[in-house]
């Protein structure tokens, strides 16, 4: 069974600071890797999709990587906003779609 | 516990028929989300709705695609003079709550993907 995890639960920190978000999942067998940003009220937005061939993918001040052998990936954000203050969700695609718990960043002016 | 159903998981239409998707949430649950992945694309949201009310449906096309969630009965998504374009896999989910509480949880149903010749 796909179990995901996510460190750090919760993240604070100045504006304008680089920092990452780790996501662990236990079963290599996936076809994707996806983050997504949840926002009080909203759908899932989805931000990043990796496919089980690709390493990292980028847009924008977001760069997320994967490594599958090791079942883990980042997301990096550089610069970071107030604006980006949200939960931060990954989510790995095998059978199901299986999310992580998520990181929960606030970004303080 | 079941979780949640979505049928039929396949469906071919011809350009201009409509497709109907339906969503069954899981026992309990009153907040269905839809969601599009196209090929090669990641998750888009499309609409989320209560019982009986829409609540977001930013994510929704402005023509030819509409959602409900009735007292009774499962979410229906349906698009009507499906284009080839709508080719994708639509995949439901649903929640306990709603999405005002940050981290609800929200369980993906397996999805349909529906193919438009």
């Amino acid at each position: 069974k796909q179990e995901v995890t996510q460190i750090p639960a919760a993240l604070s920190v100045p504006e304008g600071e680089n920092l990452v978000l780790n996501c662990s999942f236990t079963d290599s067998a996936i076809y994707n890797l996806q983050w997504f940003r949840q926002d009080p009220g909203k759908g899932l937005t989805s931000l990043l999709l990796i496919q089980s061939s690709q390493r990292e993918q980028t847009s924008g001040r977001l760069n997320a990587s994967l490594d599958k052998s090791s079942g883990r990936s980042t997301l990096y954000i550089a610069a970071s906003q107030p604006g980006d203050s949200a939960t931060y969700l990954c989510a790995v695609y095998g059978q199901n779609f299986v999310f992580g718990p998520g990181t929960r960043l606030s970004v303080l002016p | 516990n079941a979780g949640v159903m979505q049928n039929p998981r396949h469906l071919v239409r011809r350009r201009g028929q409509e497709a109907r998707l339906r969503c069954s949430p899981m026992k309990g649950h009153s907040h269905v989300y839809w969601y599009r992945q196209l090929p090669e694309e990641g998750l888009k949201f499309m609409v989320y709705l209560q019982k009986e009310n829409i609540i977001d449906e930013s994510g929704m096309p402005k023509e030819r695609f509409s959602a409900e969630f009735p007292k009774e009965g499962p979410s229906i998504l349906r698009i009507q003079q499906v284009v080839r374009g709508d080719s994708a896999a639509y995949f439901c989910a649903s929640s306990h709550s709603g999405t005002g509480t940050v981290q609800e949880t929200q369980y993906f149903g397996p999805g349909t993907r529906l193919l438009v010749l």
